[in-house]
Formats: structure tokens, sequence, C-alpha cells
């Protein structure tokens, strides 16, 4: 499978702990991304990477959350004392520079309790 | 700002027909690109078809196209010959250049038998 995969797909936890999901990109991607999902809605975008570099936050991405991309491959996305409107479905999609395609992932949905 | 409008929270269609998703969106960049996604239960995104602003003619892809009237600010997608297998939600998107990917909210469809 040459597509994008992230893991864990459904994670569930209790309010104040904190989560870490993981995006492995299709391998000659250079560009990764991060959206949240929630229900009703379209994904809204949170975080972009080419190659190691995260040039782009939102602002929807608080201080709790904190994304890296060692080494321009898979990237982590880790969110600190989650609380219960972190429960969403987060996306990671990955892209070739200079295409306009983005590929997605089959998504983490987290659940706070 | 960009921002995209999706007015048709849900539509039905019978099997073999063709139904058109409507979507419009705002922007003061002349170069852009519009992007419609399928989503099933599942949860993956899938990428189903892209315009470009300065594409002469409307987009296809198999049974998919896009009536782009550039003038109107609309980029509606057309399925032809519905199939069950289309019964998903979708989400029209758009991007400028320093952008990050906007999406509508969506269109739930359902293919009725």
């Amino acid at each position: 499978d040459t597509g994008v995969s992230q893991d864990p797909r459904h994670k569930i936890t209790k309010r104040g702990q904190n989560v870490t999901f993981r995006c492995d990109p299709i391998s000659e991607h250079n560009r990764l991304y991060w959206y949240r999902q929630t229900l009703g809605q379209g994904p809204e975008f949170l975080t972009y990477f080419q190659n190691e570099a995260q040039l782009e936050k939102s602002r929807l991405l608080s201080d709790r959350f904190s994304a890296e991309r060692p080494k321009g491959s898979f990237s982590t996305l880790e969110i600190q004392r989650t609380e219960q409107g972190d429960s969403a479905m987060y996306l990671c999609a990955s892209e070739r520079s200079s295409y306009n395609e983005q590929f997605f992932g089959p998504g983490t949905r987290l659940t706070v309790l | 700002a960009q921002k995209i409008t999706q007015t048709q929270p849900g539509m039905f269609v019978q099997e073999k027909e063709a139904v058109t998703l409507d979507c419009t969106y705002d922007t003061s960049d002349p170069s852009y690109g519009l992007f419609w996604y399928k989503q099933p239960s599942s949860g993956e995104m899938i990428f189903l078809i892209y315009q470009g602003s300065y594409d002469q003619q409307n987009a296809t892809e198999g049974r998919y196209s896009l009536n782009f009237q550039k003038a109107r600010k609309s980029a509606n997608l057309v399925i032809s010959a519905s199939q069950l297998g289309d019964s998903a939600m979708y989400f029209c998107a758009m991007r400028a250049p320093g952008d990050d990917m906007r999406f509508g909210a969506g269109t739930r469809l359902t293919v009725k038998p």
C-alpha cells in the first residue's frame, strides 16, 4: 500500500491526558498537512510542513498542540492536556511540490471523555 | 479571505441518474484551484477532480465533471450515471497561492436504488 497512512485509527482518552498521532505520507511527497474535521463540517487546516520545516500554523493550533516532522518523513501531532472540544477526526494529507492534488490518509478519530 | 459555500446539506438521486452538487466560492486572487473530494463513511478523503482558474475547459474525470462558471464564481460537480457506491459526503475546496486549502461544509449525497 503506497497511500498515506495514519495511526491509530481511533483513540479514546480521558480529559487531561496527552495523545500523539502519527502520519506516514507517500514517500516522494515533500509536503505534509494536518487537518481537523468535526462532525458536519469540512476539514480545517491546522499546520503544514515542507520537508522537515513547519511553514505554517493555523490559529486553531493552540499551544497544547505540537507537530513535528523529523527528517522530513513521517509526522506526529501531539495534543497535551486534552479537552472535550478536541474530539474530532484528525486528517493528514501529503502532496508533491508544484502538484495540485493532496492525498489524504484515513484519519484518526479522537474521542475525549 | 477565501470562502467556500456548499448550500445543499443533503441531496438524493436515483441510481443511474445524473446529479449536480453546488459550490460557490469567493476570492480576490486571480489564480486559484478548485477541488472536489468524496468522503465515504470510512472517513478517507478521496480526490475526484481539479479545475484551475485559468483552465479554458471544464475538467472531466470519468463520470465526474466540473461545471466551472468563473464570472459567477461557481464550481458545481456533476456526477453522471449515479451508482450506489457514490453515496457519501462531497466537499468542495479552494486553494490560492500562499494560502491553505479551504473546504466547504459538504453535501451528503444518497443514491437510491
